[in-house]
């Protein structure tokens, strides 16, 4: 059973503080991995990918893979209000692509 | 460029009856996902295609539900006969190669009475 677990939060951070985003994974073949953002009542969007072990930053997000750990993060710096979403993980595996439940964010003023 | 298209965007029916939802993925991508999202289950994989062949169908739940892509652009997740419990958001997705950026349609709700 492919699994993808992240904490559901909600997790609420002040405007200009860091936020933490975890997930971890079951299937160690999975080959990509993937953070989407969903604002409530829209559909998911893309905001990084990542494939190899380590850190990759785009402007003020970084995510982070550690293969060993079947472990995926995505750090926000400086967060916005706008911020304030369900982040979902996604990992794909051979074409097939799983999500996790979601961590709801609330960055408050 | 159009995106993803769904339809409907909303669907109320009653149990018992049949429901289909279409979709047309974003032109050039061979890969389909069909999901759907509620709030205890999150967003869960029920099928998807490649170059038009299902690949995947574990998620799909019963034998109620059935998906075909009769060609590359045009795909059909069907519940007959339809449930209360199936009453969710469907979503339609498109990617190139499948590994890739999946781009969602804007989702189709469901609510069965």
């Amino acid at each position: 059973q492919k699994e993808v677990e992240q904490n559901s939060g909600p997790l609420s951070v002040p405007e200009g503080a860091i936020a933490s985003l975890n997930c971890t994974y079951s299937d160690r073949g999975s080959q990509s991995f993937f953070w989407y953002r969903q604002y409530s009542g829209k559909s998911p969007e893309l905001i990084m990918f990542i494939y190899s072990n380590g850190d990759k930053e785009d402007g003020r997000f970084t995510a982070q893979l550690n293969k060993a750990s079947q472990y995926v993060s995505l750090l926000i710096r400086d967060s916005q209000p706008s911020d304030s979403a369900t982040y979902l993980c996604a990992v794909a595996f051979m074409g097939d692509m799983r999500f996790g439940a979601g961590t709801r964010l609330t960055v408050k003023p | 460029d159009a995106g993803v298209i769904q339809s409907p965007r909303h669907e109320v029916t009653e149990m018992g009856q049949e429901v289909t939802l279409r979709c047309k993925p974003i032109s050039g991508h061979n890969s389909l996902f069909w999901y759907r999202q509620t709030m205890m289950r999150g967003l869960e994989l029920l099928i998807y295609f490649n170059n038009n062949v299902p690949i995947d169908d574990s998620g799909m739940p019963e034998d109620r539900f059935s998906a075909k892509m009769p060609n590359a652009s045009f795909s059909t997740l069907k519940i007959q006969p339809s449930e209360p419990r199936d009453s969710a958001v469907y979503f339609c997705a498109s990617s190139f190669s499948g590994t890739g950026e999946l781009f969602f349609g804007e989702g189709s709700r469901l609510t069965v009475l």
